[in-house]
C-alpha cells in the first residue's frame, strides 16, 4: 500500500508548547499535503510541499520533507486550544492517481 | 468563491435501502473525489470524477457508484445499504489531480 502513516497516533500537549507530527510513505511522491480535521467535519488543507522542496512555512506551521527517508514532519509552534484536531498527511504519487491519506494524528492542546 | 457543498448533511436509512448523496464543487473545479470516513478504517478513497469520467476507483463493492454532471456537480449512490455503511461521506474538489483538495462538510449517514 502507498498509504502514508502518521506518528504518533495521538498527542497531548499544553497550550504554548510546540507539536510535531510525522508522516512516512513508501513510494516516491510528486507532492505531500497536510490537512486538519476538526471533530466530525470536513478536512481543511494546511500546506502542500513538492518533492523538490525541503521546507515550507505558513504562519505557525513548518513542514519539512526528506525524500531520501520518505518522511515529512509538521511542526505547529506555540500551540493553541483551537489547534485541537486530527491532522492527516496525504501523498500524491503520479499522473492521475488519487491522493492517498494516512490515518491521522489526533492532537489535543490543553489550555 | 463559494466552498464545496454537500447535501444532505445528515441522513438516517435502514438496511436494504438506497441513498444518493450530492456534492457541488468549487466553481471551476473539474475534479471531484469522494471518501468514506469511519473510526475503524479511517479515510478511504471511493472514487474520483474528472470532466464527467470516473478516473479512479477505490476498493469498494459495486453497491457504491457515482457520477458527475456537465456542471461538475457529482452524486454518489449506495444501494442495498448495510450497517457497515454508516459513516461520514466526504466530497472534495480540486482543479486537477494531485493538487490541493477542498473538502465539503460531509454527509453523515446512519444505517439502522
Amino acid at each position: 500500500s502507498q498509504q502514508g502513516e502518521e506518528d504518533p497516533q495521538a498527542l497531548s500537549i499544553q497550550e504554548g508548547e510546540n507539536a510535531t507530527m510525522n508522516c512516512s510513505y513508501k513510494t516516491s511522491i510528486n507532492n505531500l499535503q497536510w490537512y486538519r480535521q476538526n471533530s466530525g467535519r470536513g478536512l481543511v488543507h494546511l500546506i502542500l510541499i513538492r518533492s523538490n522542496e525541503r521546507e515550507k512555512h505558513s504562519g505557525r506551521l513548518r513542514v519539512t520533507l526528506d525524500t531520501s527517508k520518505k518522511s515529512s514532519s509538521l511542526l505547529i509552534t506555540a500551540s493553541r486550544a483551537a489547534d485541537t484536531a486530527s491532522y492527516f498527511c496525504a501523498t500524491f504519487h503520479s499522473g492521475n492517481t488519487p491522493l492517498v491519506f494516512g490515518k491521522g494524528t489526533r492532537l489535543s492542546v490543553i489550555a | 468563491k463559494a466552498g464545496v457543498t454537500q447535501t444532505p448533511r445528515y441522513l438516517i436509512k435502514t438496511r436494504g435501502q438506497q441513498v444518493t448523496l450530492s456534492c457541488s464543487p468549487i466553481s471551476g473545479h473539474r475534479s471531484v473525489s469522494w471518501y468514506q470516513q469511519t473510526p475503524g478504517q479511517g479515510l478511504q478513497f471511493l472514487f474520483e470524477y474528472f470532466s464527467e469520467t470516473q478516473r479512479n476507483k477505490g476498493n469498494f463493492p459495486g453497491r457504491f457508484s457515482g457520477r458527475q454532471f456537465s456542471n461538475s456537480r457529482s452524486e454518489m449512490n449506495v444501494s442495498t445499504l448495510e450497517l457497515g455503511d454508516s459513516a461520514l461521506y466526504l466530497c472534495a474538489s480540486s482543479s486537477t489531480s494531485g493538487e490541493t483538495q477542498y473538502f465539503g462538510p460531509g454527509t453523515r449517514l446512519l444505517v439502522l
